[in-house]
């Protein structure tokens, strides 16, 4: 079984701070982890993933996650928030299920940049 | 090299009615995912068909099915609509093997 939990469904940071969003996860077996961000009335756009590689992952539009096995967490973190950073944020699990990659994503953490 | 495109972007339909939402996968993808996403979650996972045949399902009633096709587009048929069915409706397609998945911009369906 996976699972991934969300902290906070809602953030707010004001314009140039630190963007911090927060993921923990479980899986039974190694798994893949992803971070999707979604505007309104689109789709998921994939801003990075873990693929057991590095543990300190580089994505696009100035995020990057840290993978901590230990925690069992893939925090998402941005340095300076930007307004064009408004929008809803996923955290993903992928793991090997009979057959297929099993996809879970966690609920969702809507981030509000403050001018 | 085209994207995952969805059609329509929005419907509505009517509660015991019956929907289609189609799927063109990205150019060379032979793995199309469907995903329900409700207002205020995440998306949930409702099946995955690869070279035509589903090969993984969630958590979803037999009235969800799909199909795909040669050309790897797939479709979403949900049969008996319910109001709980509103939803942002998901394709995402992939390449067998590789783990990155591209989604489509979604079909909104509201069911009054």
């Amino acid at each position: 079984a996976q699972s991934v939990t969300q902290l906070g469904s809602h953030v707010s940071v004001s314009e140039g701070a630190l963007v911090l969003l927060r993921c923990n996860y479980s899986s039974s077996v190694p798994p893949y982890l992803f971070w999707y961000v979604q505007y309104p009335n689109q789709g998921l756009q994939l801003l990075l993933k873990y693929t057991s590689a590095a543990t300190l992952v580089k994505g696009i539009n100035g995020f990057e996650a840290e993978f901590k096995k230990s925690e069992t967490s893939f925090h998402l973190t941005k340095p300076s928030a930007h307004m064009s950073d408004a929008a809803e944020y996923f955290c993903a699990v992928s793991a090997p299920a009979g057959g297929y990659q099993k996809v879970t994503f966690g609920t969702g953490t809507k981030l509000q940049v403050i001018p | 090299e085209t994207g995952v495109t969805q059609s329509p972007t929005h419907l509505i339909k009517t509660r015991g009615q019956q929907v289609t939402l189609r799927c063109s996968s990205q150019s060379g993808h032979n793995t199309v995912s469907w995903y329900q996403q409700a207002l205020g979650q995440g998306p949930q996972f409702i099946f995955q068909y690869y070279r035509e045949e589903e090969n993984g399902r969630g958590n979803f009633p037999p009235r969800f099915s799909g199909l795909q096709f040669p050309n790897y587009s797939s479709e979403l048929n949900v049969n008996a609509l319910e109001l709980d069915d509103s939803a942002l409706y998901l394709c995402a397609s992939s390449l067998s093997g590789q783990i990155e998945a591209f989604f489509g911009q979604g079909t909104r369906l509201t069911v009054v």
